[in-house]
C-alpha cells in the first residue's frame, strides 16, 4: 500500500534561514511519481514539482531544491534564505503508475517569521 | 492553457439543506476529475473521481453525491448537509491516471 509521511506537523523559521521539509513515503510499485505541493493562506494547492521514479537528480528552481532519494524513499524539499511569503503549508504527494489516485501527507506548515 | 473553476468561494448552509458546488475546467479535453475536502487544519481526503462523463467512483461512503453531466464539468451535491461536511472543498483535474493535479481555488463550506 502506498503511505507519505511528512513528520514535521509545523516549522517557525525566522526570514533568510534555510528549511528542509521532510517527505518519506512507501510504495511497492517501481514506476511511481512524488510532488510537492504549495497551499498558501488563500487555500488553492498550487503545484511546485514533479518527480519520477527513474529520476533521481536533485532539481534547484530559484531559492527551491528537491532531494530524491530512492535509497532512503525520501523526497526532501528546500527552501534557501527563506521569505514571508513562503509561509504556507506544503504537501508531499505519491502516485503509483499502476493506481489511479495520489496519497498525500498530512502536510507541513512553515511559518516564516520577519 | 488550462484553467479550473470552482463556485461558489464561500457558502454558509444550515444543517438539513440541500448542497451544490460546481467544477468546471477549460483549456482541456477527457480530463481526470477529482473532489477533494480538507477539514479545519487537516489533510485532503479524496471524496470521488471521474474517469470520463457518467463515471464516478466514490472513495468515501458518505452523505455527498457526485456527477459528471459534461466532459469538462463536475459537480458536488447533497441532499441534506450535516455539520460534519464543514470543510475546504477542492477540485481537482489531471491529463492522466497517476498525472500531475491541478487544483482550483475551492470552495470554503460552513454548515450551521
Amino acid at each position: 500500500a502506498q503511505k507519505v509521511t511528512q513528520a514535521q506537523t509545523e516549522i517557525s523559521v525566522v526570514e533568510k534561514e534555510d528549511v528542509t521539509l521532510d517527505c518519506v513515503y512507501e510504495t511497492r510499485d517501481t514506476t511511481y511519481y512524488l510532488f510537492w505541493y504549495k497551499q498558501p493562506p488563500s487555500g488553492e494547492l498550487v503545484f511546485l514539482i514533479r518527480r519520477n521514479s527513474f529520476d533521481e537528480q536533485n532539481e534547484i528552481s530559484g531559492r527551491y531544491s528537491w532531494n530524491f532519494q530512492k535509497s532512503t524513499s525520501s523526497f526532501n524539499f528546500t527552501i534557501t534564505a527563506s521569505q514571508v511569503v513562503d509561509s504556507a503549508v506544503y504537501f508531499c504527494a505519491l502516485s503509483e503508475a499502476g493506481g489511479q489516485n495520489f496519497v498525500f501527507g498530512p502536510g507541513t506548515r512553515l511559518s516564516v517569521l520577519p | 492553457s488550462q484553467t479550473i473553476h470552482q463556485w461558489p468561494a464561500t457558502l454558509v448552509q444550515p444543517v438539513g439543506s440541500p448542497l451544490s458546488l460546481e467544477c468546471t475546467v477549460e483549456g482541456t479535453s477527457n480530463p481526470n476529475l477529482y473532489w477533494y475536502r480538507q477539514a479545519a487544519g487537516r489533510g485532503l481526503q479524496l471524496l470521488f473521481y471521474s474517469v470520463g462523463i457518467g463515471q464516478i467512483s466514490s472513495e468515501v461512503p458518505q452523505n455527498l453525491s457526485a456527477s459528471r453531466p459534461q466532459d469538462r464539468q463536475f459537480i458536488l451535491s447533497s441532499k441534506k448537509l450535516l455539520l460534519s461536511d464543514s470543510g475546504f472543498y477542492l477540485c481537482a483535474w489531471s491529463r492522466r491516471r497517476a498525472d500531475t493535479q491541478y487544483f482550483g481555488p475551492g470552495t470554503r463550506l460552513t454548515v450551521l
